[in-house]
């Protein structure tokens, strides 16, 4: 199936410092889905996106689908301790039901 | 409100040795999945089913089994205990279109 690349792999921050995760194909996707996974945990869905240019806010998190519909961000507002671990975008290939997903961005959180 | 259901969490193999990690879901989803998760490589596909007596091989299929005879029980069984399957294994299901995916807990299995 289609591959998503996501950078950076890793990302230090301090706490109150904004921090950006990017998701990259080289085609079209018909959707993004982001999940966060705390560390020891499951991967818990975050949000989906479907249209092109879209942008979604949860509190501090903001997300966006690509005009292109080829890349999509995550950018977290003043990260707070609770915003560590690994967040990964996924994607549904046409006619599947089941994500394929990148390899994730890993975020700590330094207070 | 169960979700996903996992078992067992832990799990220590020896080489060879086969085992069944069980999941099982009650919220009726049709679609349900097995990944394993290893450092540095997110979640990779293992199988898949798209409903009762449906399965397929996802990216990850060598040295395990699926079957699907109900719509709530999707079993991943090793034939034969490898290290390089030492991993951590989540279970998901997730209804129609435009539903998010539910993961259960995980299997931490080691092998020896």
């Amino acid at each position: 199936g289609q591959q998503v690349m996501q950078i950076p792999q890793y990302q230090h921050v301090q706490e109150g410092e904004d921090f950006t995760t990017y998701c990259n194909s080289s085609t079209t996707l018909s959707n993004i889905q982001w999940y966060k996974q705390r560390p020891g945990g499951h991967p818990v869905f975050l949000i989906q996106l479907v249209k092109s240019g879209e942008v979604k806010k949860q509190k501090r998190l903001t997300f966006q689908f690509g005009e292109a519909k080829k890349n999509s961000s995550l950018h977290i507002t003043a990260t707070q301790t609770t915003d560590v671990g690994t967040y990964f975008c996924a994607h549904l290939s046409g006619g599947s039901y089941i994500p394929t997903f990148g390899r994730g961005t890993s975020l700590i959180v330094h207070p | 409100n169960a979700g996903v259901t996992q078992t067992p969490k832990f799990q220590v193999l020896k080489t060879g040795q086969s085992m069944t990690l069980q999941c099982a879901q009650d919220m009726n989803h049709e679609y349900m999945s097995w990944y394993r998760q290893d450092p540095g490589m997110g979640l990779r596909l293992i199988h898949y089913s798209v409903g009762a007596g449906i399965t397929d091989q996802g990216e990850v299929p060598n040295g395990y089994n699926v079957s699907r005879s109900t719509t709530e029980d999707f079993p991943l069984r090793l034939l034969s205990a490898a290290p390089s399957q030492t991993s951590v294994y989540f279970c998901a299901s997730r209804g129609g279109a435009g539903q998010p995916q539910h993961f259960g807990d995980g299997t931490r299995l080691s092998i020896l």
